[in-house]
């Protein structure tokens, strides 16, 4: 069956430092990958989305790669700070609407 | 632009009752869709809307119906609620379904069935 594997423990790490997360997926061809940040009480905001043909995307401090053969895709934060602190989702597209992964929360400390 | 309107955002129900979710969107947007979301999950499809009067089922779509008789509102109805159904539920939107394109959230219903 076609799942999505996130890191369900919390990322900590120091303000100022690069936050990498990591979606897995096995069972999936998708076209595209999409990330998504959720706060607290709030529902999840888009950040970014990465074609299949296409290695790596950035804007501002954020930046996705999209290994196919790997079946992966790396979220890079860089030169944290603590108002980034939120819960990240990745999604794929999915035969009928998009499907989440569960998340990866981060801390980051100031 | 209010966006995507969810209401109520919490609700307790007791085991048995029914009670119909909210969503409205003003974005003339055709894909509607319902998530929930349990405790360290990720968010689960219950239905979605291609346009009004056309929806289909999702993941987990037992317990819940749906209808959508405009663009604007994808209500949720919960007939018989029971403590499984205890979640958070999200309604989303966007103009195509095609995965490139991203969607847009409501703030979410806290649903609790005792």
């Amino acid at each position: 069956s076609q799942k999505i594997e996130q890191n369900s423990e919390a990322l900590n790490i120091q303000e100022g430092k690069t936050a990498t997360l990591t979606c897995n997926y096995t069972n999936y061809s998708p076209a595209y990958l999409q990330w998504y940040r959720q706060d607290p009480g709030r529902g999840p905001v888009f950040l970014l989305l990465i074609r299949e043909n296409e290695k790596e995307k950035r804007k501002e401090r954020l930046k996705v790669t999209f290994d196919t053969t790997l079946k992966q895709s790396l979220f890079h934060i860089t030169a944290s700070q603590p108002a980034d602190s939120a819960t990240y989702l990745c999604a794929l597209a999915g035969r009928r609407a998009l499907t989440f992964g569960s998340g990866t929360r981060l801390q980051v400390q100031p | 632009n209010a966006g995507v309107t969810q209401t109520p955002k919490f609700r307790i129900l007791k085991i048995g009752q029914s009670m119909t979710l909210q969503c409205a969107q003003d974005m003339n947007h055709n894909y509607m869709y319902w998530y929930r979301q349990d405790p360290g999950m990720g968010l689960k499809l219950i239905y979605y809307s291609v346009g009004a009067g056309i929806t289909d089922k999702g993941e987990v779509p037992n317990g819940y119906n749906v209808s959508r008789s405009t663009t604007e509102d994808f209500p949720l109805r919960l007939e018989l609620a029971a403590p499984s159904q205890t979640s958070v539920y999200f309604c989303a939107s966007s103009y195509r379904g095609r995965g490139d394109e991203k969607l847009f959230f409501g703030s979410g219903t806290q649903l609790s069935v005792l």
